[in-house]
């Protein structure tokens, strides 16, 4: 069984930019959810998506944005790119259960802004 | 804000010893889980334990949850250079909220 995929594995965007960040879940998984990993806050959720809709969100401005299709595959978005955005993006899928499913994470988008 | 604070920072074993990392919480919990994340990589989930267990085990590891001081440890036995990682709990508050809340994790070194 393919296992989480995000792509790019690496970008560099420039302040003031957007980007779109690709996540495809596990086949059969319906929760998508995302996470940003810096050296100083660590691990900060970010949002959830099951099944094409917004379950959860975390505390980061609206620049974050994401959606989900109806194949389960993901995208996040971040405008107006600031350098604290510098960060590893990591994706993770679950069957969805509210409580107890382990997450799946796939490699990370490494995202360095200048 | 993190909930899970683990427990040392940074630890360095010879091959072969056990290595024990802790883990603080600070609000109720459905679950806890224990993830480890090589360098650069995503994260891979070790174990889940809920709340109404005291003890857990798969293989090498060994979890244990105390909810009454709000922590958990994770015991890896007989390392090995593979077990070289980051090691990260995580809580689930139920409902799905804020999704899981991850400590900054303990960096684990095992000298060959």
């Amino acid at each position: 069984k393919a296992g989480v995929t995000q792509t790019p594995r690496y970008l560099i965007k420039t302040r003031g930019q957007q980007v779109t960040l690709s996540c495809s879940p596990i086949s059969g998984h319906r929760s998508v959810s995302w996470y940003q990993q810096t050296p100083g806050q660590g691990l900060q959720f970010l949002f959830e998506y099951f099944s094409e809709t917004q379950r959860n969100k975390g505390n980061f401005p609206g620049r974050f944005s994401g959606r989900q299709f109806s194949n389960s595959r993901s995208e996040m978005n971040v405008s107006t790119l600031e350098l604290g955005d510098s960060a590893l993006y990591l994706c993770a899928s679950s069957r969805g259960a509210r409580e107890g499913s382990p997450l799946h994470f796939g490699n990370g988008t490494r995202l360095t802004v200048t | 804000s993190q909930q899970g604070e683990e427990d040392p920072q940074a630890l360095s074993i010879q091959e072969g010893e056990n290595a024990t990392m802790n883990c603080s919480y600070k609000t109720s919990i459905n679950n806890l889980q224990w993830y480890r994340q090589n360098s650069g990589r995503g994260l891979v989930h070790l174990i889940l334990i809920r709340s109404n267990e005291r003890e857990k085990h798969s293989g090498r590891l060994r979890v244990t949850l105390d909810t009454s001081k709000k922590s958990s440890s994770l015991l890896i036995t007989a390392s090995r250079a593979a077990d070289t990682a980051s090691y990260f709990c995580a809580t689930d508050g139920g409902g799905g909220a804020d999704g899981l809340t991850f400590g900054k994790g303990t960096h684990l070194i095992i000298q060959p």
